[in-house]
């Protein structure tokens, strides 16, 4: 069983509709990371939160609006989204993000992802 | 920048055959090396990682040794079964500052009874 839990496993929606994605993990994580993959391609990072703060957002339409409500929980709300989104959208968390003295060597832990398409 | 690059696949081979997945990468400074292994509807899942030159991982049946003096970090298994057929990412993370990771373009394995 993986220890990332993602919520929905698939959502199909319009290009109007409102959705969110959910994504859970109760191992002290201070670090949560949102993927899009794409099929046949490794995971692209979309935003990385460090100890509930938004560190970094690798220049992701505003059509993605990230959150991430206390340490276990990360949200990706998702609003006017277009057919090339479709994708699977990736979670993942590790112990930190900025270097504080544990060493680069802490693997992240990835969910199965919520299959998204957009008609 | 840091890269990675890895062998694109598909690898097809029979079950019980002898596994390599080549990966070599170029970064500054001292990264850790990682496979992960992505089987069929799931996430990526760690599969063995190595933090130093010369540190082999293993897991699974699956090793890889961190080699420096060629920048590689090879995935090997002595008798691959159906069951190893997934995709396979190499990946390293750099040194100090933020612990981003960088993925190779992942491996595609087949193993047919």
């Amino acid at each position: 069983d993986t220890e990332v839990t993602q919520t929905p496993k698939h959502l199909v929606m319009g290009m109007t509709n409102k959705k969110s994605l959910k994504c859970e993990q109760h191992m002290g994580h201070r670090a949560m990371y949102w993927y899009k993959q794409k099929a046949k391609k490794p995971p692209e990072l979309m935003f990385v939160y460090s100890y509930e703060k938004l560190s970094i957002n690798e220049s992701v339409p505003s059509r993605f609006s990230p959150e991430c409500p206390n340490s276990s929980l990360l949200n990706l709300h998702l609003h006017a989204l277009q057919p090339e989104d479709s994708a699977l959208y990736l979670c993942a968390s590790s112990q930190e993000f900025i270097y504080r003295g544990l060493g680069n060597d802490q693997p992240q832990h990835f969910g199965d992802g919520t299959r998204l398409s957009i008609l | 920048g840091d890269s990675v690059t890895q062998m694109e696949g598909p690898v097809t081979l029979s079950e019980e055959a002898f596994l390599t997945i080549n990966c070599t990468y170029t970064a500054t400074g001292y990264p850790s090396l990682f496979w992960y292994v992505q089987y069929p509807g799931e996430g990526l899942q760690l599969l063995l990682k190595a933090t130093k030159a010369d540190d082999k991982g293993s897991n699974k049946g699956f090793e890889a040794t961190y080699r420096k003096e060629t920048t590689s970090f090879h995935l090997e298994k002595g008798s691959v079964q159906v069951s190893d057929s997934a995709v396979y990412f190499c990946a390293l993370q750099r040194s100090g500052g933020y612990q981003k990771v960088t993925f190779g373009i992942g491996t595609k394995l087949q193993v047919i009874p």
